[in-house]
């Protein structure tokens, strides 16, 4: 089975601007979490989607948004990019057949978001 | 104070030693995740754990629920062992530790 995938790898954009990450899940996964890694505040939770509806949100502000298509793909913005969010963002995708949320998660390579 | 507490911070270690890495957490939890990161940034899930003690090759995994804590153990560890490993809690969310930086000397 192909792993979890992300696109793109890496990327710049300018302050002000918006960007667009991807995350395709391994088939048959249904739910797909977003985080984000910056070497100051660690690993971060921003949201997770099970069948098309976020389950549960983190901490950030209203300019993360993310959605999940029926095949289970993922995306997430960023809007108004700021030097901040420069960071490595990381989808993970599970199979959680029941709903329930405990169960092993799989990372993609992550995309690394530089804002200059 | 983090919700999820690691320690230690860093560890350096020779070839073969056995490594010890623990986890305190403040919340309450459905599941305890132990993840490895190597440079560049993959991020492997090693063991995801509710009650007792899981094993997989050199690596055990215990939690105890009543202490809120976890370790996470290697045994015989070996150079290509060195990465960051992180736990986090899961409640809703995913809650995380800042991560202990192993190194394995040869």
């Amino acid at each position: 089975k192909a792993g979890v995938t992300q696109t793109p790898r890496y990327l710049i954009k300018t302050r002000g601007q918006q960007v667009t990450l991807s995350c395709s899940p391994i088939s048959g996964h249904r739910s797909v979490s977003w985080y984000q890694q910056t070497p100051g505040q660690g690993l971060q939770f921003l949201f997770e989607y099970f069948s098309e509806t976020q389950r549960n949100k983190g901490n950030f502000p209203g300019r993360f948004s993310g959605r999940q298509f029926s095949n289970s793909r993922s995306e997430m913005n960023v809007s108004t990019l700021e030097l901040g969010d420069s960071a490595l963002y990381l989808c993970a995708s599970s199979l959680d057949p029941t709903g329930r949320a405990s169960y092993e998660q799989y990372f993609g390579p992550g995309t690394r978001l530089t804002v200059t | 104070k983090n919700e999820v507490e690691q320690s230690p911070q860093n560890l350096t270690a020779q070839e073969g030693e056995f490594i010890t890495i623990n986890c305190s957490y403040s919340v309450g939890i459905s599941a305890l995740h132990w993840l490895q990161q190597h440079p560049g940034g993959g991020i492997v899930s090693l063991f995801m754990l509710s009650s007792g003690k899981k094993k997989h090759g050199r690596l055990i995994a215990t939690i105890n629920i009543q202490e809120k804590h976890s370790s996470l153990h290697i045994t015989a560890s070996h150079p290509r062992d060195s990465a960051v490993y992180i736990c986090a809690a899961l409640e809703g969310d995913m809650r995380f530790g800042a991560g202990t930086r192993l190194t394995v000397k040869p």
